[in-house]
C-alpha cells in the first residue's frame, strides 16, 4: 500500500514564526503536491513537484515555499506564518510523469497560527 | 479549481437507500475524473475513477456516470451505510496539469 506520512497531525505556531511541514512517501512516486483545505473552499493547490529539485506554483503559492531535495520528501515552508494560514494542510503523491492520475493523500496537518 | 463544483453541499440519506452525489465541470478538455472520500480527521481516499472514453464505471457498491455532453459527473452509492458518511470530492484532469478538485459534498447517513 502507498503510504504518505506527514510530520505532525496538529501544530500550533505564533505569527511571524517560520514553519516547516514535512511529507514523505514510500512508493517512489514522481510527483508530490501540497494543498490547503478550508471549509467551503475544498482543496486548493499550493505547490507541486514533478521531480527532485523541481517545483511549480499552484493556485495559491503566496506566503509559501517548498523544497524537494530527495524524491521521497516534499517540504512546505511558511516563511513568516500569519493567522490567515491557519488551515488543514494535505500532502499527496502520484506516480505518473506529468502529474496525471490518482493522488494518494497523507492524513493532514492541522496548523493553527496564533 | 473553480471550474469543478458540486450542486449540493450537503446530502442526507436514510440507511439502506441509494445516494447520488453530483458534480459539474467546465473544462471540456478534461479527460480523467476521480471521486474521493474524506472521513473526519483523515486525508481523501480514492473511490473510483473514469476516463472520458467511458460513460459508466462500476465498483463495489459505487458507480460513476459521466455525461460529457452536459459536463456532468455523478457518484452513486448503493445501499448506503453509516460508514459512507463523509465528504465526497470530485476531481478532474486534462492534459499535463494536476487534478482540480471540487468543493465537496457532505453525505450524512441517517440510521
Amino acid at each position: 500500500d502507498v503510504k504518505v506520512t506527514q510530520s505532525s497531525r496538529y501544530l500550533v505556531k505564533r505569527t511571524g514564526e517560520k514553519v516547516f511541514l514535512e511529507c514523505v512517501q514510500d512508493m517512489d512516486h514522481e510527483n508530490m503536491f501540497w494543498y490547503r483545505q478550508d471549509p467551503g473552499l475544498g482543496l486548493r493547490l499550493i505547490y507541486f513537484s514533478y521531480d527532485v529539485k523541481m517545483k511549480e506554483k499552484g493556485d495559491i503559492p503566496e506566503g509559501y515555499s517548498v523544497s524537494r531535495e530527495k524524491k521521497e520528501r516534499f517540504s512546505l515552508i511558511l516563511e513568516s506564518a500569519s493567522t490567515n494560514q491557519t488551515s488543514m494542510y494535505l500532502c499527496a503523491s502520484s506516480r505518473w510523469v506529468g502529474g496525471e492520475g490518482e493522488q494518494f493523500f497523507g492524513p493532514g496537518t492541522r496548523l493553527t497560527v496564533l | 479549481g473553480e471550474s469543478v463544483g458540486l450542486h449540493l453541499p450537503t446530502l442526507s440519506v436514510q440507511e439502506g437507500d441509494n445516494s447520488i452525489i453530483n458534480c459539474a465541470y467546465s473544462n471540456s478538455a478534461s479527460d480523467y475524473f476521480i471521486w474521493y472520500k474524506q472521513e473526519s480527521g483523515k486525508g481523501p481516499q480514492f473511490i473510483i475513477d473514469i476516463r472520458s472514453n467511458m460513460d459508466k464505471r462500476q465498483g463495489q457498491r459505487v458507480t460513476v456516470l459521466l455525461n460529457k455532453t452536459v459536463k456532468h459527473l455523478s457518484l452513486q452509492i448503493a445501499a448506503t451505510q453509516p460508514g459512507d458518511s463523509a465528504v465526497y470530492f470530485c476531481a478532474e484532469e486534462g492534459g499535463n496539469t494536476p487534478l482540480v478538485f471540487g468543493k465537496g459534498t457532505r453525505l450524512s447517513v441517517i440510521a
